[in-house]
């Protein structure tokens, strides 16, 4: 099955940029999603179709698949950007799969 | 805008069957530009998509769950539903009802979710 692989935690200070890593065989072949879940909330989309932005979600979010890795770049982080972040791609066979996740801290 | 809510019991015994419905309002489910989907998150873990119901009734489910799972879509109650057998502690989770995108393989819109555990 396929499987996409996430680092655990990423800290980050206010202000700066994040950077959270997706690596799955051959991921730039495909459409790369994220989903920011906050404690105790729902996730919500925050990047789709590898760079796109739904609605609302500020721009110092962006994306971007290259080769086997998927990467979300958050700008300028702001303390209302800890949470979880998850990675999601679709596969021919195994149809939706999430990453493993990444907690951001923001110290 | 579109909202989805999930009910069933919170609660489910060993070896039994899990029943979900997730009610949408705000959207027609019969809209050919959705899928609709259930995924769940164990305590303290990611994520895991169990399947999904087109408004017609045609239906895809993770392979990992297959065997176990049925997705149905109700387009008169404007509302879709999850059953799991034979359920077991590894089954106890937080379920959420989304909405799938068709084209774009996302998930726009989501439940609360709602936490259903197997006790045994």
């Amino acid at each position: 099955s396929y499987e996409l692989t996430q680092p655990p935690s990423v800290s980050v200070s206010p202000g700066q940029t994040a950077s959270i890593t997706c690596s799955g065989d051959k991921l730039g072949d495909k459409y790369a999603s994220w989903y920011q879940q906050k404690p105790g909330q729902s996730p919500v989309l925050v990047i789709y179709d590898d760079t796109k932005r739904p609605s609302g979600i500020p721009e110092r979010f962006s994306g971007s698949n290259s080769g086997n890795t998927a990467t979300l770049t958050i700008s300028g982080t702001q303390a209302m950007d800890e949470a979880d972040y998850y990675c999601q791609a679709w596969d021919s066979i195994t149809a939706y799969v999430f990453g493993t996740g990444t907690k951001v801290t923001v110290l | 805008q579109v909202q989805l809510q999930e009910s069933g019991p919170g609660l489910v015994k060993s070896s039994q069957t899990l029943s979900l419905t997730c009610i949408v309002s705000g959207a027609s489910i019969s809209s050919g530009t959705y899928y609709w989907s259930w995924i769940r998150q164990h305590p303290g873990k990611g994520l895991e998509w169990i399947g999904y119901s087109y408004y017609s009734g045609s239906a895809y489910y993770n392979p990992s769950l297959k065997s176990r799972v049925t997705i149905s879509v109700d387009t008169s109650k404007n509302q879709f539903s999850l059953k799991l057998s034979s359920v077991t502690a590894a089954d106890t989770a937080v379920y959420y009802c989304a909405r799938g995108v068709y084209g774009d393989y996302v998930f726009d819109s989501w439940g609360q979710g709602t936490l259903v555990t197997v006790s045994s």
